[in-house]
């Protein structure tokens, strides 16, 4: 079956423009995860949503970050105002409800900051 | 210090080599343990998950936790040139549903 898509896939945008992520998650998957992937660093938390529960945006590293998950399905994420330090690969990923048994990633957005 | 250490690599083997990757934990909360691939310029993958101790094998992989120790293995029997990736360790807590993920270990099979 389909898994996890992303797009754009790869993303270069000037300092201080606005920038949208998409994340079509895996049908039937009510858990949908945001992270950013830097060079040699680990997977950074962003924002979670489940089902029609409030997301946890505990992981958004400043106001410039903002996500939401229309109908319980497409995510977007949206990065205001880019700074270089915003250049990362952004990863969704999806789960079940009991999300201990593992997540499905997309392959991910590289975003580049001039 | 960071809840998940693992040792960025790159690990060097030989084909047909058995390969042990490691990551240590600090927090004894963590119950659910999964090993992620991840090939160049692709999105992690999940290979395996396991819950508590003890091991889990599937195919050429096995996954190890030691939860006394704080350490979890994942081994790949007859490495191959396709085995060649970044691998992620990732736990989390019962009731939880964040992830920790270490920052990866880059393995290179030669042929």
């Amino acid at each position: 079956g389909a898994g996890v898509s992303q797009s754009p896939s790869n993303k270069v945008t000037e300092k201080g423009k606005d920038v949208e992520l998409r994340c079509d998650p895996i049908s039937g998957h009510t858990a949908l995860y945001w992270y950013r992937q830097s060079l040699g660093q680990g997977l950074e938390f962003l924002i979670y949503f489940q089902g029609n529960s409030a997301p946890d945006k505990s992981g958004l590293p400043s106001d410039r970050f903002s996500a939401e998950r229309t109908g319980g399905s497409v995510s977007t994420l949206t990065i205001q105002r880019t700074q270089q330090e915003d250049s990362a690969v952004y990863l969704c990923a999806s789960s079940l409800y009991l999300p201990n048994i593992g997540q499905y990633f997309g392959p991910g957005t590289r975003l580049t900051v001039t | 210090q960071k809840e998940v250490e693992q040792d960025p690599g790159p690990l060097s083997v030989p084909e047909g080599a058995i390969v042990s990757l490691n990551c240590t934990y600090s927090n004894s909360a963590f119950q659910y343990f999964m090993w992620y691939r991840q090939y160049s310029r692709k999105g992690p993958e999940l290979l395996m998950y396991t819950y508590s101790s003890g091991n889990k094998e599937d195919g050429r992989f096995t996954a190890q936790v030691d939860k006394s120790s704080k350490y979890i293995s994942l081994f790949i029997r007859d490495s191959q040139p396709s085995d060649s990736a970044t691998y992620l360790c990732a736990m989390s807590k019962v009731g939880t549903y964040k992830y920790i993920f270490g920052t990866g270990t880059r393995l290179k099979v030669l042929a």
